[in-house]
């Protein structure tokens, strides 16, 4: 356990679906990313929030919509999903400052079905 | 934008015997982090380094930081079985605000017993 949790562990949903993913930290972190990893890729980073205020949205399509409401809850809705959108999805938190690192959850396996 | 490349990128290695992992930066490295994830899991922190010339060990791994060639370089010494995963380096491109780590795409290591 990191401190970092996510949730669900695995989740298999059709193309039509629309779920969500969470995660939550209690480490005091004011910094939450999410990055996806697909195989034989390095990790992408999706989106940033910094202070509950999202900072980064590196070119995701809309069918990813994030949503932070405070400092230790972070979720990534999904609606409409393709089958490349099948990877890992990790979520991380930090102390917002140069040279401090992350803290990974275990990560949800998402399947598009 | 920053790039990091791993190599090699996969390692098969009989437990007991050293290894080394090379991570290089396209750009200067300000700070450099290794990670270690076990597959479809979550990545947990080994150590950071920041300064040039810095090493850092924690109990049979050894990070080195080589700022003027822009890489870092990873060692295990006598591995072990649990030594087994993908080694990935991530670095801090020095923005301002948030920070934003980019990773390699990893090493796969092996250990054959």
């Amino acid at each position: 356990e990191t401190g970092v949790t996510q949730t669900p562990r695995h989740l298999v949903m059709g193309m039509t679906n629309k779920k969500s993913l969470k995660c939550e930290q209690h480490l005091g972190h004011n910094a939450m990313y999410w990055y996806k990893q697909s195989a034989k890729k390095p990790l992408e980073l999706m989106f940033v929030y910094s202070l509950e205020e999202r900072v980064e949205n590196n070119s995701v399509p809309s069918r990813f919509s994030p949503e932070c409401p405070n400092s230790s809850h972070l979720f990534l809705h999904l609606h409409t999903l393709q089958p490349e959108d099948s990877a890992l999805y990790l979520c991380a938190s930090s102390q917002d400052r140069l040279g401090y690192g992350y803290t990974f959850g275990s990560g949800t396996r998402l399947t598009v079905v | 934008s920053q790039e990091l490349e791993q190599s090699p990128q996969s390692l098969i290695v009989q437990e007991g015997k050293n290894l080394t992992i090379n991570c290089t930066s396209s750009k200067t490295l300000y700070g450099l982090y290794w990670y270690k994830q076990k597959y479809g899991e979550g990545l947990i922190f080994l150590m950071m380094l920041q300064k040039g010339g810095e090493e850092k060990s924690h109990e049979k791994i050894t990070a080195k930081l080589d700022e003027k060639k822009q890489q870092s370089s990873l060692h295990i010494t006598a591995s072990q079985p649990s030594h087994a995963g993908i080694y990935l380096c991530g670095a801090d491109p020095q923005t301002q605000g948030a920070q934003k780590l980019v990773f390699g795409q990893g090493t796969r290591l092996t250990i054959n017993p």
